[in-house]
């Protein structure tokens, strides 16, 4: 079954722990992505990648980093999580740009 | 103006009823039109994908995309209550690597 899955699908964590959200697609993508849902703000792109080892900032880059050294996977990964990154989160793949497929979210809360 | 405007609703619609749910944007060089369906803790899912103008129809769904008016519309036909969701639009350039979403419309069925 083509997807694309995230974990992990719930986090509450303080300040300042670093902590990582894995993604993982099964169909040989070569573009992925990551945004933010916020009530009122909508979908928000925070970076993106083309393929492997290529990465460029989205709408709102700060406070996050991302790698892509295999082409399934696309980690997110917050190095100092502050309060106003709680937010839900959602990776996408997609062999082009226009037509996205999302993975199930993830709820992170920072207390 | 914001780059693409949409009403958040919520948009309560009888049983059987057709829903009309509409996106303006403000750029002129979109070129990719999207819908997206998103269930309570789910994911967006692509629903309807049109490039430059005109109608596309998918069963009880129907896209249009009017550039001149900068003006995009999905209608739904025979409203069920698994159409319950929030649904948003999107939009991008054509080989920006960027999507736009709408800050999506929620639809509630009203049995």
């Amino acid at each position: 079954e083509a997807q694309v899955t995230q974990n992990p699908r719930y986090l509450i964590t303080v300040t300042g722990k670093k902590l990582t959200v894995t993604c993982s697609q099964n169909m040989n993508h070569e573009y992925m992505s990551w945004y933010r849902q916020d009530p009122g703000l909508g979908l928000r792109q925070i970076y993106y990648s083309m393929n492997v080892e290529v990465t460029d900032k989205g709408d709102v880059p700060e406070g996050y980093k991302v790698s892509r050294k295999e082409k399934r996977n696309f980690p997110l990964i917050l190095e100092s999580p502050s309060p106003n990154q709680t937010s839900l989160y959602f990776c996408a793949s997609s062999q082009s740009t226009d037509t996205q497929y999302f993975g199930p979210g993830t709820r992170l809360t920072v207390l | 103006q914001k780059e693409v405007e949409q009403d958040p609703g919520p948009l309560s619609v009888p049983e059987g009823a057709i829903v009309s749910l509409n996106c303006t944007y403000s750029n002129s060089a979109f070129q990719y039109f999207m819908w997206y369906r998103q269930y309570s803790r789910k994911g967006p899912e692509l629903l309807m994908y049109t490039y430059s103008s005109g109608n596309k129809e998918d069963g009880r769904f129907t896209a249009q995309v009017d550039k001149s008016s900068k003006y995009i519309s999905l209608f739904i036909r025979d409203s069920q209550p698994s159409d319950s969701a929030t649904y948003l639009c999107a939009m991008e350039e054509g080989g920006s690597e960027k999507l736009v979403f709408g800050k999506g419309t929620k639809l509630t069925g009203n049995p």
